[in-house]
């Protein structure tokens, strides 16, 4: 079945640290990928998504590219803010009625 | 405007009691889910719904017993608690635009069982 892996955390970065979380994914067919972010005590929020190969879904100075040939899906910052300190979950959707996969989430820790 | 909005938010209750959690959107979506969010932060999907029909129910005991009365609505309903059953609940809800469409999240129940 489908499956998404990712690092493992926790990662615990200085602010304005570079961060890349990796992620990789099984599929059949052409799934949509996503990044969600968890803040402590919330719900699941949408941070970006890209639907085909080579697409690069952008968001609150966070991005990733969907790279077909790598089957991964990346996340990387620029800069973190201690405000980025959350669990970030890699998921994919292969159609229309099936539910999100998701990996088992990374924990950022970002100190001042 | 919440859009996807459980309660309770908390639930403490014990072992062989029987509690439901309740779930709405206001989205105007189709599709509906349940997932369980365990100590270690997984995720998985429970059961999903699709214009009040289960569309998908992943090896889940049958103590656990959702019931959708319209497309806006998806409750959970558990039987006979168990310690194991401590977790977060989130429901989430979609359209049925395709796989690119993202699901919306509630900000989940925390079941504790004692």
């Amino acid at each position: 079945g489908d499956s998404v892996t990712q690092m493992e955390g926790p990662v615990t970065l200085s602010e304005e640290a570079f961060l890349t979380i990796n992620c990789t994914y099984t599929a059949t067919g052409y799934p949509s990928l996503f990044w969600y972010v968890q803040y402590p005590g919330e719900g699941l929020q949408l941070l970006l998504k890209a639907t085909k190969a080579d697409d690069k879904g952008s968001n609150k100075g966070f991005e990733a590219t969907y790279r077909k040939e790598t089957t991964s899906f990346h996340l990387e910052k620029g800069s973190v803010q201690v405000s980025d300190s959350a669990v970030y979950f890699c998921a994919l959707r292969n159609s229309g009625n099936t539910p999100l996969v998701f990996g088992k989430g990374t924990r950022l820790s970002v100190i001042a | 405007d919440t859009a996807v909005s459980q309660t309770p938010k908390y639930l403490v209750t014990q072992m062989g009691n029987d509690k439901s959690i309740k779930c709405e959107q206001n989205l105007g979506h189709d599709t509906m889910y349940w997932y369980k969010q365990d100590s270690k932060k997984f995720l998985k999907i429970m059961f999903s719904y699709n214009n009040k029909e289960l569309i998908i129910n992943e090896t889940v005991p049958n103590r656990f017993s959702p019931k959708s009365p319209d497309k806006a609505h998806l409750n959970l309903h558990i039987n006979s608690l168990e310690l194991g059953d401590s977790a977060v609940y989130f429901c989430a809800s979609s359209t049925e635009g395709g796989s690119n469409s993202p699901l919306h999240f509630g900000n989940g129940t925390r079941l504790t069982v004692t």
